[in-house]
């Protein structure tokens, strides 16, 4: 059982819009920044947005992070199939001196 | 930025390992270094970090004294011993850049598989 949790699955079609939620505590996500990550199955994990908004070189504009208080979202506009991958949110805790993951969210693109 | 795990493979319940990660493409004695691991269908654990210059390193406690990070800056590389292996380590482990902040480049994997 994971400290953050995230919806197991999200879908949409091409074009929609979509968003992922984190949600956690004070000690993780209420205190520190949110990083998110994808992973399409098979493949190693991607950085995809760090510090609860900013885009590393490379993404897309139309990936966004947000965060307030306990929780945090990831939005992913004009959906493409591509993007269909495992979603990750992750956040340093405080009380357990570690890492920690979301549970993950499949995005299926119909 | 490359990092290329190696090491993994089978072991028997209370077998040891060591995986290595060789970093190349970055200044590796200025990052912290993580290990991450994944269960096969579930979802990514961190395990343990490193500090740049190898004073410090922290586990998550399903590891502790069992498990230990090192670094050598000369060679840039980083690695996982393992010991007391039991079924619940089976996973890909991951390598990655990163740890006392943002973790944001990781490695490909290498299985371990804990199995008699």
């Amino acid at each position: 059982q994971s400290v953050v949790t995230q919806p197991p699955s999200a879908s949409g079609t091409p074009g929609q819009r979509v968003t992922i939620s984190c949600s956690g505590s004070g000690s993780n996500v209420g205190s520190n920044t949110v990083n998110w990550y994808h992973q399409v199955p098979g493949t190693a994990p991607k950085l995809l947005i760090y510090n609860n908004s900013q885009r590393p070189s490379g993404v897309p504009g139309r990936f966004s992070g947000s965060k307030s208080g306990t929780s945090a979202s990831l939005a992913i506009s004009g959906l493409q199939s591509e993007d269909e991958a495992d979603y990750y949110c992750a956040a340093w805790d405080d009380s357990l001196t570690a890492w920690v993951f979301g549970g993950g969210t499949k995005l299926t693109v119909l | 930025v490359q990092l290329v795990e190696s090491g993994g493979g089978l072991v028997q319940p209370g077998g040891s390992l060591t995986l290595s990660c060789a970093a190349s493409g970055f200044t590796f004695s200025d990052f912290y270094m993580s290990w991450i691991r994944q269960a096969p269908g579930k979802g990514l654990e961190w395990i343990s970090y490193i500090s740049s210059r190898g004073s410090n390193s922290i586990y998550i406690d399903s590891v502790k004294g069992r498990f230990s990070i090192s670094r050598d800056n000369v060679r840039n590389i980083v690695s996982l011993h393992m010991s007391s292996l039991g079924v619940e380590d089976t996973a890909t482990y991951y390598c990655a850049r990163g740890g006392g902040s943002l973790i944001d480049h990781w490695g490909q994997g290498t299985l371990v598989t804990v199995s008699s």
